[in-house]
């Protein structure tokens, strides 16, 4: 089946301590979207790639960067995570970025930061 | 600015019962519409969407909503809940970005 897979599902790291999430598609979709959701809040997009053209949102911390190498990869990268980055991580994509699209979300990353 | 309001955030229903989730949206152009369920520790899975074409729109699960724009609406209904219904719903509008509603919790009573 065609999917979103995102590893690991449950990611500890330590304050300060540099943490790579991963995603990957077996969709051939363009975009690719990295979002955030704390608990009990609706997931928040950080920034997507369309392409290889990187948008970034404009109140995503520094400290989020993202990679994606080809069409099939994309990196959440948080350089020095603090405990305000626990959370869980979403990858989606869409085959376009037109409105009527479905974007299609991993599983999700849980990152905990002691 | 377009936006969606999802009413209530705890909706509790008895098995068998129907489960009525309400949305409501605020729209300058033609609305793209989609509901999403979200599982415990799980990423958003798609229900159903509303681009064009048919206001009533069959989704998986047993799961329908609505599109009413007189009322500016997009409410989702099941006749019957199942405990595996228990989860999180997302009421979503799409304007080249989406558009998140707060979300609304379903529990099932047995």
């Amino acid at each position: 089946d065609a999917m979103v897979i995102q590893n690991p599902r449950y990611q500890v790291t330590q304050f300060g301590k540099p943490v790579t999430l991963s995603c990957s598609q077996t969709l051939n979709h363009n975009v690719m979207y990295w979002y955030q959701q704390k608990s009990s809040q609706a997931p928040k997009l950080l920034f997507h790639y369309y392409d290889k053209d990187f948008n970034n949102e404009a109140d995503t911390p520094d400290n989020f960067q993202s990679r994606r190498p080809n069409t099939s990869f994309c990196f959440l990268d948080i350089r020095s995570p603090g405990l305000g980055d626990a959370a869980m991580y979403l990858c989606a994509t869409s085959r376009d970025s037109s409105r009527k699209e479905t974007q299609y979300f991993g599983p999700g990353t849980r990152l905990l930061v002691l | 600015a377009q936006s969606v309001t999802q009413l209530g955030s705890h909706v509790s229903v008895s098995e068998g019962a129907l489960v009525l989730l309400r949305c409501n949206y605020s729209s300058s152009v033609p609305p793209y519409l989609f509901w999403y369920v979200q599982y415990p520790n799980q990423g958003l899975q798609l229900l159903l969407k509303y681009t064009t074409g048919a206001t009533l729109v069959k989704g998986i699960n047993g799961f329908e909503a609505e599109f009413k724009k007189s009322e500016t609406s997009f409410h989702l209904t099941k006749p019957s809940a199942h405990m595996s219904d228990a989860a999180e719903y997302f009421c979503v509008f799409n304007d080249y970005k989406l558009s998140f509603g707060a979300g609304t919790t379903v529990t099932v009573r047995a």
